[in-house]
């Protein structure tokens, strides 16, 4: 079964910081992958998501990801971060599952706290 | 505005007694899908449903039950066979078993006395 690893729980910045949250999964074949976003005290949305091409996804309000399939990983980047981007970020990976349906299984959370 | 809907959005229960939380849908998706979140657990997958009448146990069903009678529809009952039922319950939906991401409902969080 695939699994997704979120290794930083908690992350604090400051505004205008860079951010990067790490998200690795182990699967062997092919992966569709997802970003969502948590902002308090509202549903769970789409940050990005890659499916194929171009390894670097641009997702909504400056975010991009990087798919590098060498390392299972599909870290979550942007270059300065605003107060507003306060939430929990969920990475997600999407496989073919037992009976062709694709289900998709999340990280653990990472909570980002950006201080004013 | 097309979404999904839990209700309700704060529940409380007596322990040993079902406990049903609803998610009604109008975006006339296919898929739907019932996750359970716990702090540093994120979303775990209790059941899944991709059609009409036809449900899947996801990785945690055990304690669980839900039934899937209509497409906008897809009730999860909590059972007293569910040892840790004190949890925030987010329901999901999507067109198809595809690639489409999930559209959530904004979660009913349920505790157990």
């Amino acid at each position: 079964a695939q699994s997704v690893s979120q290794h930083n729980h908690h992350v604090i910045l400051s505004e205008a910081a860079s951010l990067e949250l790490g998200c690795n999964y182990s699967y062997g074949g092919t992966v569709n992958l997802f970003w969502y976003v948590q902002y308090p005290g509202q549903h769970l949305q789409l940050l990005l998501k890659y499916f194929s091409g171009d390894p670097l996804v641009k997702g909504i309000k400056g975010f991009e990801a990087e798919f590098i399939k060498s390392k299972f990983s599909f870290n979550l980047r942007k270059p300065s971060v605003q107060w507003s981007d306060t939430a929990e970020y969920f990475c997600a990976v999407s496989t073919i599952s037992s009976g062709s349906a694709r289900q998709l299984t999340f990280g653990s959370g990472t909570q980002l706290t950006v201080l004013p | 505005d097309g979404g999904i809907t839990q209700s309700p959005k704060y529940l409380f229960r007596k322990e040993g007694q079902n406990v049903t939380l609803s998610c009604e849908q109008n975006l006339n998706h296919d898929a739907m899908y019932w996750y359970r979140q716990d702090p540093g657990q994120g979303l775990r997958l209790i059941y899944y449903s991709q059609i009409v009448n036809d449900f899947q146990k996801g990785d945690i069903a055990e304690g669980y039950s839900v039934s899937r009678e209509k497409k906008e529809s897809f009730p999860l009952t909590v059972t007293s066979a569910q040892k840790n039922p004190t949890a925030f319950y987010l329901c999901a939906s999507r067109p198809g078993p595809g690639n489409s991401p999930l559209h959530f409902g904004n979660g009913t969080r349920l505790t157990v006395t």
